[in-house]
């Protein structure tokens, strides 16, 4: 299957810094990139949808401002977590899908484990 | 976001039986549908999907069924193995804009 590389795997940071996560679609061009969130053992929460070239478009209760998303090609998309808090602890996972092809299945990143001290 | 923040079900079944894993969906708009299984500490992989105008489609030892009338999808793994040992979210894309959610989700733990 088509391969997305979430980087890093894991960050540690201190609180108020800002900290940025990158997701590659390696071998196929995705012109939609989902950002989720995840607590430990709850499911994936969408934070987010990323168009190349566009806005993202975030879903209710998601704070633009401090979850900002960059989808400047059709192989990257970086997540930034501005003045990070410890409520921001969590697991972030990227998925990309086949660009053009809606209703197809995405591919997942590994996720990054983000710790905020 | 729209998955439910429960915690986990768990399901617990002896190396060989087979395992059910069912999954509740809320749009009835969605006319597509993924299994992912997650390891700890890792993303999803992709297990098999389906389409809303079938109602079953058999991989490799799993098999997707789909009842549109009450929103349910299951997951049939046959003969169960440790490995299979894992979270398995069920998720669902709608055609209003072809977002990904994911559902509950099911802990299966499997015992040699």
């Amino acid at each position: 299957g088509a391969v997305v590389s979430q980087h890093p795997s894991w960050v540690i940071c201190k609180s108020g810094t800002s900290v940025k996560i990158e997701c590659r679609s390696l071998d196929f061009q995705a012109t939609t990139m989902f950002w989720y969130r995840q607590f430990p053992k709850q499911s994936l929460m969408l934070m987010a949808t990323s168009n190349e070239g566009s806005k993202a478009t975030y879903e209710q209760g998601v704070e633009k401002d401090k979850f900002l998303i960059n989808h400047a090609s059709l192989t990257l998309s970086t997540l930034t977590v501005t003045s990070a808090h410890p409520e921001d602890s969590s697991f972030y996972i990227c998925s990309a899908r086949w660009s053009g092809r809606r209703g197809t299945e995405a591919f997942f990143g590994q996720g990054t484990r983000l710790t905020v001290v | 976001g729209e998955s439910v923040g429960l915690h986990l079900p768990t399901l617990s079944v002896q190396e060989g039986d087979n395992s059910i894993i069912n999954c509740a969906y809320s749009n009835s708009a969605s006319d597509y549908f993924i299994w992912y299984k997650q390891e700890s500490g890792k993303g999803p992989q992709f297990i098999i999907d389906i389409r809303s105008n079938m109602d079953k489609r058999q991989g490799q030892r799993v098999t997707v069924l789909l009842n549109k009338t009450v929103k349910h999808l299951s997951l049939q793994i046959a003969a169960t193995q440790p490995g299979d040992s894992a979270v398995y979210f069920c998720a669902e894309i709608n055609n209003q804009g072809g977002k990904l959610i994911f559902g509950q989700g099911t802990e299966l733990s499997v015992k040699p």
